[in-house]
């Protein structure tokens, strides 16, 4: 069966630091692969998605990058966090089920900037 | 740009009785919406899909409606039991021309024993 693992679950991190979130995925090939943000009190914010290896699409302009060095593994990255990147980040991948994309999310990191 | 409006105030019923949700959207033309439960602090969990060809859906005690005229979606939940509160999230697409799918804000449901 298909999982999806996401790490770490929890961080507090100062202003300016670097951030790495990592999210990979077991049991499928070739999967669409997505970063979401989940700010208190918003719905699912789409940062990134990759249809394949090195193929990233960005959704909105950010202080945020994404990589996707293998097939199943996906990674969030900052040089300089902001204050206003604090929030829940959530990685998914898809399935295609009758021609729609439904998505599986992992657990989530929680992601506070001090 | 589309939107989707789900009830921001969290809808409190007590257990047994059908819980409805409601999902708004403009400015879009799904082909498919979905729902999704939300537990605190976790990922949301995929629970429904309805294309656009069809009027209703069901799986057990959930039941989905898809009114593309009125650009509206309702989820109901029968029976509702304490282990159904969460926020439930409604998404919408693919679309014809993306891949990709626009969540809604979510309603928190709370059902007391």
């Amino acid at each position: 069966s298909q999982t999806i693992h996401q790490w770490p679950a929890t961080l507090v991190q100062p202003v300016g630091s670097p951030l790495s979130l990592e999210c990979t995925v077991e049991g499928t090939s070739n999967p669409n692969l997505y970063w979401y943000r989940q700010a208190a009190g918003r719905g699912l914010q789409l940062l990134f998605y990759s249809v394949g290896i090195g193929q990233i699409s960005s959704e909105v302009p950010q202080n945020l990058s994404a990589s996707r060095p293998q097939d199943r593994q996906f990674i969030l990255s900052s040089k300089k966090l902001l204050l206003s990147d604090s929030g829940f980040y959530l990685c998914a991948w898809s399935v295609k089920t009758s021609g729609a994309n439904v998505l599986t999310f992992g657990a989530g990191s929680r992601l506070t900037v001090l | 740009s589309q939107k989707i409006e789900q009830n921001s105030e969290a809808l409190n019923i007590q257990e047994g009785k059908t819980a409805t949700l409601t999902c708004n959207y403009t400015n879009y033309s799904p082909a498919y919406l979905q729902w999704y439960r939300q537990d605190p602090g976790r990922g949301p969990v995929f629970l429904l899909l309805i294309r656009e060809n069809e009027k209703e859906k069901r799986k057990e005690r959930l039941k989905v409606t898809f009114d593309t005229t009125l650009k509206q979606s309702l989820f109901h939940i029968t029976a509702s039991q304490p282990a159904d509160s969460a926020t439930y999230l409604c998404a919408l697409g693919p679309s014809y021309n993306t891949d990709k799918l626009i969540f809604g804000t979510g309603t928190r449901l709370q059902v007391f024993p």
